[in-house]
């Protein structure tokens, strides 16, 4: 059963405009969050997190949004620039024993110039 | 020298093939992974590692033998693969293996074709 969900395989954005990428999580144990940024033929690299005592979490351009309450949080991106064309992944962790990662589908951002 | 390096990148096996993927980290982390990306999958945990010791094997085929000499190697050894374990198999390094607030680092990957 898939704990972590990224239901948009993929999205498209104007440049200058904003991204918003989606993630549900069932788990209410988790209390750590990542989005990691993936290029094609290139692993993936961690871009921002978020743990469950916050809400909000901005590096940049880049902020995460977290509602504990209905399992959700939210990557915006803004502006948007072409350079972030890229796979999202979502990512939790928290639960014990192991500690594992988490990791939802992925969500492909096409940032048109 | 980027942290996470594996080897080779690209690997065309046949189902009745040994083969090893390779992962150095040069971070000085404690623990090392394994992960297998398949098309439209989540990112499956195979092995974790700690201070060279498994802490994880994530019912994994027997197919699939990790090994790792020290903090800094880790292999993972195939034979007699399934074509349906083409994958692009990633590793990752961590300070420990209860990341907590920690974060992993990716290596490229090895994408793994069976044939």
């Amino acid at each position: 059963d898939q704990q972590v969900k990224q239901n948009s395989p993929s999205l498209s954005v104007q440049e200058g405009r904003i991204s918003i990428l989606n993630c549900d999580y069932t788990n209410s144990m988790f209390d750590y969050f990542l989005w990691y940024k993936k290029y094609p033929a290139e692993g993936p690299t961690f871009l921002i997190s978020i743990s469950s005592i916050k809400d909000k979490n901005e590096d940049g351009r880049f902020t995460v949004f977290l509602n504990k309450s209905a399992k959700h949080l939210s990557l915006h991106i803004v502006p948007s620039q072409p350079g972030d064309s890229a796979v999202y992944f979502c990512a939790a962790s928290g639960v014990r024993p192991g500690n594992q990662f988490y990791f939802g589908t992925g969500t492909s951002l096409t940032v048109i110039p | 020298e980027t942290g996470v390096t594996q080897t080779p990148r690209h690997l065309v096996m046949g189902m009745t093939n040994k083969k090893s993927l390779k992962c150095e980290q040069h971070l000085g982390h404690n623990a090392m992974y394994w992960y297998k990306q398949s098309a439209k999958k989540p990112l499956e945990l195979m092995f974790v590692y700690n201070f060279k010791e498994q802490t994880e094997n994530n019912s994994v085929p027997s197919r699939f033998s990790p090994e790792c000499p020290n903090s800094s190697h880790l292999f993972l050894h195939l034979h007699t693969l399934q074509p349906e374990d083409s994958a692009l198999y990633l590793c990752a390094s961590s300070p420990s293996d209860s990341p907590g607030n920690e974060k992993l680092f990716f290596g490229s990957g090895t994408q793994l074709s069976v044939l």
